[in-house]
């Protein structure tokens, strides 16, 4: 599975749009890409996921770029929910192999 | 049922002891999974169970040993454990490969909280 680098942290004020960014320049042709968040203390928690589209859903909206070889996670309208560790995942479709990287602190901050 | 049911959700044991980790799910899922997570560290894949054989075993010590009853239940068997074994233990379900099924993500339980003593 490819793997993916992402910033270590980031700050979003409340209310505003939280645009998290993953390079996955090694992607291949079939594999996914996933988002994933973890608040403090609790299991991690499926966000979304795309092959090459720009996919939306009631948490959030990714866009791959044309080449896939990144995408970025924007969550709306931030809350102080929000605050959590997000990770951007590439894998096979119904691959076994979900490998978690460090991920992105993102702080939202009233 | 969206839920994975993880029991105990805290657990002390001693380096001595024989104790169960315990992952209930209701979805349908054929896959299953046990991460290990340490403080400040993600989640690190530990087995995979699809179709409740074990597909994938990252190399974990035998001091750890999996089960998987059913299609719904899934054990995490302790044994002899140190202290640096100390770390949140993550189950997860997805839908596994067969005919129809649809990418979808991994649904992961609260996790038990595990202290060696």
């Amino acid at each position: 599975d490819a793997k993916t680098t992402q910033p270590t942290s980031m700050d979003c004020a409340e209310g505003r749009a939280a645009n998290l960014p993953c390079n996955h320049s090694t992607i291949s042709g079939n594999e996914y890409v996933y988002w994933y968040r973890q608040i403090h203390s609790q299991g991690p928690q499926y966000i979304i996921h795309g092959l090459k589209n720009n996919e939306t859903n009631e948490m959030a909206s990714l866009i791959i770029t044309e080449d896939r070889k990144s995408s970025t996670l924007i969550l709306p309208h931030a809350t102080l929910r929000d605050t959590a560790v997000y990770y951007c995942i590439v894998r096979v479709p119904l691959g076994f192999k979900t490998i978690f990287g460090a991920g992105t602190r993102l702080f939202v901050k009233a | 049922d969206t839920e994975v049911t993880q029991t105990p959700k805290h657990l002390v044991m001693g380096m001595t002891n024989k104790k169960s980790l315990k992952c209930e799910q209701h979805m349908g899922h054929r896959a299953m999974y046990w991460y290990k997570q340490k403080a400040k560290k993600p989640p690190e894949l530990m087995f995979v169970y699809s179709y409740e054989k074990l597909s994938i075993n990252e190399s974990v010590p035998s001091r750890f040993s999996p089960e998987c009853p059913n299609s719904s239940l899934l054990n995490l068997h302790l044994h002899a454990l140190q202290p640096e074994d100390s770390a949140l233990y993550l189950c997860a379900s997805s839908q596994a490969p067969g005919r129809g099924v649809k990418e979808g993500g991994y649904t992961f339980g609260s996790g038990t909280r595990l202290t060696v003593v």
